[in-house]
């Protein structure tokens, strides 16, 4: 499994754009990027999931340089409700039987101040 | 709302008693996992259920046990409680093996 690497907190002002860098420096071929937000006392959600390059849902953007080696979850123009914890998962999603597991790591701290 | 359901919310028991944690899935989705959140942990998963078959297992004790049964809902067993077994216990589905899982509010086991 390949084992990730994310600061432990960040700090941001409302308005401003948000980038959270995890290193996964044995991702494996079939392994995709996954990120998950928590709130205190409530399971994640899923944010965003990508393989390379560049993904952008509603919510964020996952950028995935070409040797996959890190990627960065941005979060545009936050606000106070986006304080939680930000996971960053690695592994292959479609794997056959017995091998599957998701490992969250310890997560970033994102506190977003008035 | 995530569309799982977990039961109890709370539970408070004493060591050494066993307990049965439980889940249903979203409509529609053949996966559940299991997840144990604790402090100086953070979130670890437990085991995986794809239709009724066990799929992956992760950091989960021999004292702790799970199925899932034909109507898809799934329960977690914890025998021989420790106070080290206090946590938030989530269960997240999925349609399939994928990463997106919806995770439900949790069950929080206090051992005393």
């Amino acid at each position: 499994l390949a084992k990730t690497t994310q600061p432990i907190s960040m700090d941001s002002y409302e308005g401003q754009e948000v980038n959270i860098t995890c290193s996964h420096n044995n991702i494996a071929t079939n392994d995709y990027i996954t990120w998950y937000q928590q709130f205190p006392s409530q399971g994640p959600r899923f944010i965003i999931q990508g393989y390379k390059t560049k993904v952008t849902n509603e919510v964020a953007s996952l950028f995935i340089p070409a040797d996959r080696k890190s990627s960065t979850l941005s979060l545009p123009r936050v606000s106070l409700s986006d304080t939680a914890v930000y996971y960053c998962l690695v592994g292959d999603p479609y794997s056959g039987a017995g091998s599957y597991q998701l490992t969250f790591g310890k997560g970033t701290k994102l506190s977003v101040i008035p | 709302d995530s569309g799982v359901t977990q039961t109890p919310k709370h539970l408070i028991t004493a060591t050494g008693q066993r307990v049965t944690l439980r889940c249903s899935p979203r409509s529609g989705d053949l996966s559940v996992y299991w997840y144990q959140q604790s402090l100086d942990q953070g979130l670890q998963f437990l085991i995986h259920y794809y239709n009724g078959e066990e799929r992956a297992k992760g950091n989960i004790l021999e004292r702790f046990s799970a199925q899932q049964f034909p109507d898809l809902h799934s329960e977690l067993n914890l025998s021989s409680l420790e106070l080290g077994d206090s946590a938030l216990y989530f269960c997240a589905s999925s349609v399939g093996g994928g990463h997106e899982q919806f995770f439900g509010p949790g069950t929080r086991l206090t051992v005393l």
